[in-house]
């Protein structure tokens, strides 16, 4: 079974650019979340999606966006960048039959890099 | 606002020493707790999902156990290959989202 698959593995942008992540959940599951890893902060909730619909968002600018098709894969969007968005990127996908009801696996992360 | 601390934040081991790890929570109804394990440069693998207080769940060299303030992660005989940051998250109750703490870096030495 196919785990979370997340591309590019590795990116770098100029400030003030644009960039977007694209994440395929696990086949079967429909919530997919986006998380940032930076070594100061950690892993850092951004939002979540479940059956194309934002579910949950955390506390970062609208800068930071994302959507979700039909077949469950997501992307997210960050517009402007900032030197302080170089981060690990990662996703997670889970069943989300309900909220808060599964485990949620991660794909090996997008590692962004603004210069 | 749920909080996560995991101490310590680092550990170094010798081959064969077992310890614990601590990760103490604040979460208002708890759904779940996480631990996860994280190699660099990889995303976090998950490892056990703890429910109540009291539970306990094993694999090969690792146990957690949860409690109504504070989870452990056991590590019994280490070897170098259990070298890795080691992260707790909890899951409130009616949420999706996952609350992590920082971490532990756990080192094994041959």
């Amino acid at each position: 079974k196919a785990g979370v698959t997340q591309t590019p593995r590795y990116l770098i942008k100029t400030r003030g650019q644009q960039v977007t992540l694209s994440c395929s959940p696990i086949s079967g599951h429909r919530s997919v979340s986006w998380y940032q890893q930076t070594p100061g902060q950690g892993l850092q909730f951004l939002f979540e999606y479940f059956s194309e619909t934002q579910r949950n968002k955390g506390n970062f600018p609208g800068r930071f966006s994302g959507r979700q098709f039909s077949n469950s894969r997501s992307e997210m969007n960050v517009s402007t960048l900032e030197l302080g968005d170089s981060a690990l990127y990662l996703c997670a996908s889970s069943l989300g039959r309900q909220v808060g009801n599964t485990e949620a696996f991660f794909g090996q992360g997008t590692r962004l890099t603004v210069v | 606002e749920d909080q996560v601390t995991q101490s310590p934040e680092a550990l170094r081991l010798q081959e064969g020493e077992s310890s614990s790890l601590n990760c103490s929570y604040t979460v208002s109804g708890l759904r779940g707790l996480f631990w996860y394990r994280q190699d660099p440069g990889k995303g976090p693998e998950f490892l056990f999902t703890l429910y109540s207080a009291g539970e306990e769940k094993e694999k090969e060299r690792l146990k957690a156990t949860l409690t109504k303030k504070e989870s452990f992660l056991h590590i019994t005989a280490p070897k170098p290959e259990d070298s890795a940051t080691y992260l707790c998250a909890v899951q409130a109750r009616g949420y999706s989202t996952l609350t992590f703490g920082k971490g532990t870096m756990l080192l094994v030495s041959p």
